[in-house]
């Protein structure tokens, strides 16, 4: 199976900051990656697909890129709304992986 | 409105048996694969099963195979996940989603996610 590793796990920042978000893969998954959002009690959110594609709705201060093993999930300019945790999923394989999540939190 | 609502979930012994459903509407359900991800509580997500389109081919994650069996009726927009032998480790919430492409034999990313549904295996 795919292993994807997320970092941090836990990250604390302010609104306003601009934040990052890894994802690895164990091994390339070309861009088929996407991100969550996670709010507590509440189902994932889809937000990036193919690394890169903005989820309609979601709001452009969203951003991925990445292929291969490597990702990043940014956001420009954090707001109240964005502190959750974060997840991606692998899906280049038929058994799909997710990574260990992130939290943001605020500071 | 698109949507997925699961139910079925709730408590039993291990060892013991459910059978969740997952009931669809706001898009053709015929034509997209659909998944089983839970969450146990406090962790992450963790992808269980996965049906094509048409039902024609299914896929589970290790832990549960042999126990665990997914199916889908598009006459009636729902799929089931079929949980036999439960453990402990299969206590989560239990989520429905969809796969975000037109009648794709390989997994994509889940665009649209039900509630969940708790299921709690404990004696």
């Amino acid at each position: 199976d795919i292993q994807m590793t997320q970092s941090p796990s836990t990250l604390s920042a302010s609104v306003g900051d601009r934040v990052i978000i890894t994802c690895r893969a164990s091994q390339s998954i070309s861009s088929s990656l996407a991100w969550y959002q996670q709010k507590p009690g509440k189902a994932p959110k889809l937000l990036i697909s193919k690394a890169s594609s903005l989820e309609t709705g979601v709001p452009s201060r969203f951003s991925g890129s990445g292929s291969g093993t490597e990702f990043t999930l940014t956001i420009g300019s954090l707001q109240p709304d964005d502190f959750a945790t974060y997840f991606c999923q692998e899906y280049n394989s038929y058994s799909p992986g997710f990574g260990q999540g992130t939290r943001l939190e605020i500071k | 409105q698109v949507q997925l609502e699961e139910s079925g979930g709730g408590g039993v012994q291990p060892g013991g048996s459910l059978r969740l459903s997952c009931a669809a509407s706001g898009f053709t359900f015929s034509n997209y694969g659909m998944y089983w991800v839970r969450q146990a509580p406090g962790k992450g997500l963790e992808w269980v099963s996965f049906i094509w389109y048409d039902g024609t081919n299914k896929y589970y994650r290790d832990s549960v195979k042999g126990r665990f069996s997914i199916s889908r009726d598009n006459s009636k927009n729902a799929m089931y996940l079929q949980m036999n032998s439960l453990r402990p480790e299969d206590t989560a919430v239990y989520y429905c989603a969809k796969d975000d492409v037109y009648r794709s034999s390989w997994p994509g990313a889940l665009d649209i996610w039900g509630q969940g549904t708790l299921v709690t295996v404990s004696s």
